[in-house]
Order: C-alpha cells, then sequence, then structure tokens
C-alpha cells in the first residue's frame, strides 16, 4: 500500500481558511468513511483532530472541519490562529484491518 | 484518564531485534472496543503505520514491514510489544504507540531507537 498524497506545505494568514487535501485510492480512502486527520507540533506525539472523515473529538475547535469527494479528502482549517501551525497528516483504513498514513502537510501561518 | 507509555532500548545493532514496549494506564487492554497500535516517523520524516493488534491476540501488519514485525499482547501487565528483525537504519525512528477506534485516538509521547553499530 502507498501512502495517501498530500502538498507538502500550505500557509495562510490569520483570519484565513487553509484546506488540506489527501489523496488516495478507491481501495482506502474511496472506500470507506474512516478518514481521519492528525496535527503533530514539533516534539510532540500526534493528535487527532477530525475521525471518520467529518467528526470532531471532544475540545477540538469547531474551526476544524473535513470532507470527503470520490478518493480525496480534505481538511479546512478555518480563521487560521498562530497555535494552528504544525503538520498534518491523513489517514484511512485500507481493508484487512491495515491502515496507511498521509504524506504530510506543513501548515504555515504567516 | 487514559496514557501510554513506550520503553525501548534507545540503540539497537544493524541485523539485531528492536523490542519496544508499551504500557498501558488508565483503561484496560482487554476492552473489545479497541485495537492498540505501534506507528513510527523517522527523523524528519512522516508517520508510518506499523501494525495494530486486538486483545486476542490477534494482529494486523503493514504489508512491508509483515515479513519483520511481530506484535504481542500481555493482558496481566496491560501491555503490549513490538519486535522487528533485521534492523537496518533505516529503521532508525521514533516509535509511537495508540489506540485505535478506527482511528488512533491516543497516543504515547514515542520512544526514538536508533539503529548504528
Amino acid at each position: 500500500q502507498s501512502a495517501l498524497t498530500q502538498p507538502p506545505s500550505a500557509s495562510g494568514s490569520p483570519g484565513q481558511s487553509v484546506t488540506i487535501s489527501c489523496t488516495g485510492t478507491s481501495s482506502d480512502v474511496g472506500a470507506n468513511n474512516y478518514v481521519s486527520w492528525y496535527q503533530q507540533h514539533p516534539g510532540k506525539a500526534p493528535k487527532v483532530m477530525i475521525y471518520e472523515v467529518t467528526k470532531r473529538p471532544s475540545g477540538v475547535p469547531d474551526r476544524f472541519s473535513g470532507s470527503k469527494s470520490g478518493n480525496t479528502a480534505s481538511l479546512t482549517v478555518s480563521g487560521l490562529q498562530a497555535e494552528d501551525e504544525a503538520d498534518y497528516y491523513c489517514s484511512s483504513y485500507a481493508a484487512n484491518k491495515n491502515y496507511v498514513f498521509g504524506t504530510g502537510t506543513t501548515v504555515t501561518v504567516l | 484518564q487514559l496514557q501510554l507509555q513506550e520503553s525501548g532500548p534507545g540503540l539497537v545493532k544493524p541485523s539485531e531485534t528492536l523490542s519496544v514496549t508499551c504500557t498501558v494506564s488508565g483503561a484496560s487492554i482487554t476492552s473489545s472496543t479497541y485495537l492498540w497500535g505501534w506507528i513510527r516517523q523517522p527523523p524528519g520524516k512522516g508517520l508510518e503505520w506499523i501494525g495494530n493488534i486486538y486483545y486476542s491476540g490477534t494482529a494486523y501488519y503493514n504489508p512491508s514491514l509483515k515479513s519483520r514485525v511481530t506484535m504481542s499482547i500481555d493482558t496481566s501487565k496491560n501491555q503490549f510489544s513490538l519486535k522487528l528483525t533485521s534492523v537496518t537504519a533505516a529503521d532508525t525512528a521514533l516509535y509511537f504507540c495508540a489506540r485505535l477506534n478506527w482511528s488512533h485516538d491516543s497516543w504515547g509521547q514515542g520512544t526514538l531507537v536508533t539503529v548504528s553499530s
């Protein structure tokens, strides 16, 4: 299984929105609704921000939202804040209890 | 409050076996709701899923690592473990353990394992 494809970087000014794409195949992203998104600050463990494509865990700001169309999932961060600057990874269930992560996107708040 | 804590050797020689353990506190590892997983991250690189294990001991591995990986679970100690054989420098990484319920919803802080002679 190959890693899901994400853009290496994305950026926006405070208050703006940024959208990160995550492209897989009909065997992973396109096959189910178990796509999740993780935020990782330097030196820290990843933290789940979105699960099952659109759901937010308790405590995650509603500025974070997820969607999916076909083999591509997306994470949108609205109203960018300085603390949103981090690496973001998508992940998808890929059948037979396998999982695959995305290549990662570094979000910079200008 | 759920906590996961990895422990490992820090340094492993090439061709030897890497062993890391995750100790779970604040929840029982025998819950039928969750699987328990390992993810690694080479320095400066992205995340790679290694595998997941159920409390029964049934495990699922990344096909690219399957020939070298074995996961196990010790319900009496509320721990699960990872063994990776025939390691090379490419296996140098931060190894994370996590709880899985369709997403990896809780993570340990990670343990750095360096493969070097």
